[in-house]
C-alpha cells in the first residue's frame, strides 16, 4: 500500500539556524501534501499545505516544497525560535480514497 | 465555532474490558477519522466516516469499531481491552469530500490496567 517515509526522526538545531524535514511518498496519484505540527501535550495543528499544481508556498518562516517527479516533499523553517520546539508530521492523500498517509514525525529541538 | 470535542478525556480500565468514547466534529464537518497515538510515536490511523460511512480503515484488529451518527458525532469501541491499548486517542474532523485541514479534537487518554 501508500507509505510515506519521512526524516529524520529527530532534528536538534541552533536557535535562529535554518531546519529541514523531508518525507518521501510511493503513490504518483498523491495530490494533497499537509503538514502538522504538535506541540508537547497538545493536539496537532496544520501549519500549511500544497497541492500538487504547486511546486513552492510560504508562509512567513515557514515554507513546503515538492518535487512531484522524485516524489518528495519538504517543509523549510527558517530563523528558527524556542516555539519552533515540536514534532512535525508530514501526510499526503491521493483521490483514490482521500485518506491521509502519515509519515512518523520529526522530533524538532531547538537549541538555545 | 466550537472546536472538536472528545469524551471522556480520561479513562481507566482493566484488561478484558470495553470501553467507547465519543468525538463531536465542527459543526457541518462531514468527515471524522480516529487515531490511536501511544508516548513517542506517530499517529496510526484507526478509521474514517463520512457522511455515517467508513470510508477507510488502517490496520487495527477487529476489536476496535467505529460509527457514525446522522449528527456526525462519531463513536469508537474497543472490547477485550489489553494492556498494548492504553494510549492517546484522537479524532478529527474535516469540512468536505477531499483534501480539506484535519481539526482535532483534544483526545480522550485511556490507561488500560
Amino acid at each position: 500500500g501508500e507509505n510515506v517515509e519521512q526524516h529524520p526522526s529527530t532534528l536538534s538545531v541552533q536557535e535562529g539556524d535554518s531546519a529541514v524535514i523531508k518525507c518521501t511518498y510511493s503513490d504518483s496519484a498523491s495530490n494533497y501534501f499537509p503538514w502538522y505540527k504538535q506541540e508537547l501535550g497538545k493536539r496537532p495543528q496544520l501549519i500549511i499545505d500544497i497541492r500538487s499544481n504547486v511546486g513552492e508556498k510560504k508562509d512567513q518562516r515557514i515554507a513546503v516544497t515538492l518535487n512531484k517527479t522524485a516524489k518528495h516533499f519538504s517543509l523549510h523553517i527558517t530563523e528558527t525560535q524556542p516555539e519552533d520546539s515540536a514534532v512535525y508530521f508530514c501526510a499526503t492523500t491521493s483521490p483514490r480514497n482521500y485518506q491521509l498517509i502519515w509519515g512518523a514525525g520529526t522530533k524538532l529541538i531547538i537549541k538555545p | 465555532k466550537a472546536g472538536v470535542t472528545q469524551t471522556p478525556r480520561y479513562l481507566i480500565k482493566t484488561r478484558g474490558q470495553q470501553v467507547t468514547l465519543s468525538c463531536s466534529p465542527i459543526s457541518g464537518h462531514r468527515s471524522v477519522s480516529w487515531y490511536q497515538q501511544t508516548p513517542g510515536q506517530g499517529l496510526q490511523f484507526l478509521f474514517e466516516y463520512f457522511s455515517e460511512t467508513q470510508r477507510n480503515k488502517g490496520n487495527f484488529p477487529g476489536r476496535f469499531s467505529g460509527r457514525q451518527f446522522s449528527n456526525s458525532r462519531s463513536e469508537m469501541n474497543v472490547s477485550t481491552l489489553e494492556l498494548g491499548d492504553s494510549a492517546l486517542y484522537l479524532c478529527a474532523s474535516g469540512a468536505g469530500y477531499d483534501y480539506n485541514e484535519q481539526f482535532f479534537g483534544p483526545g480522550t487518554r485511556l490507561t488500560v490496567l
